[in-house]
């Protein structure tokens, strides 16, 4: 069974920390992307990568980084978080087939 | 030109009954459109997709229709069901990555 797995469901942090969320997928996937999703607004994409240590920024990259340096790991980074950083964030792996597969979500509160 | 706008933003309605979602967009590149479906507390999974050289997909009770002159396309749901309560986000595809609209959380009433 497909799977994404995102190591944190809720998270709180306070304003200026660096912030860490994984996201691991099982299923060999090239593509993965992060989306922060914010009510009315929809699912906005921060970055993607489309093979190891390769990426590209997505809509709203503005205040995050991302590392991929295994082809299962995508990792979001907040260098310094702030209060407008709070949002749930999802991460979503795929093949060429585009159905991208989505892990749970990472609820972060800024503080 | 990038964007996807979907309506309405909520949606209620009775057991048995019709659920309508549209969206609309501009870019007469996007080559892919797919519909996903979301139950709190979880990520959003793939309903159902449609590609532009076609202006139907039916799969169950769900149907996406499709009008390429009016770059518009809407989610049925027919017969809904409180189990189809959730939050739905249309997109489209440029170039690898998709773009989302904004969603509507659909409620339905038993």
């Amino acid at each position: 069974d497909v799977k994404v797995t995102q190591s944190s469901r809720y998270l709180v942090k306070r304003t200026g920390e660096k912030v860490f969320l994984e996201c691991v997928q099982d299923m060999d996937h090239e593509n993965m992307f992060w989306y922060r999703q914010d009510p009315g607004l929809g699912l906005r994409l921060i970055y993607f990568s489309y093979d190891v240590k390769m990426k590209e920024k997505g809509d709203i990259p503005e205040g995050y980084s991302v590392s991929r340096e295994k082809k299962e790991r995508f990792s979001l980074i907040l260098e310094s978080a702030s209060t407008n950083q709070t949002s749930m964030y999802l991460c979503a792996s795929s093949t060429e087939l585009d159905i991208q597969y989505f892990g749970a979500g990472t609820r972060l509160s800024v503080l | 030109q990038q964007q996807v706008k979907q309506s309405p933003q909520s949606l209620i309605v009775q057991k048995g009954g019709i659920s309508i979602i549209n969206c609309a967009y501009e870019n007469t590149a996007f080559d892919y459109f797919p519909w996903y479906q979301q139950f709190p507390g979880k990520g959003p999974a793939l309903l159902i997709a449609i590609r532009p050289d076609v202006s139907e997909k039916k799969e169950g009770r769900f149907t996406i229709s499709f009008n390429k002159s009016a770059k518009q396309f809407s989610l049925h749901i027919m017969d809904s069901q409180p189990g189809d309560s959730a939050t739905y986000f249309c997109a489209a595809r440029p170039e690898g990555k998709l773009i989302f609209g904004q969603g509507t959380t659909l409620q339905v009433k038993p």
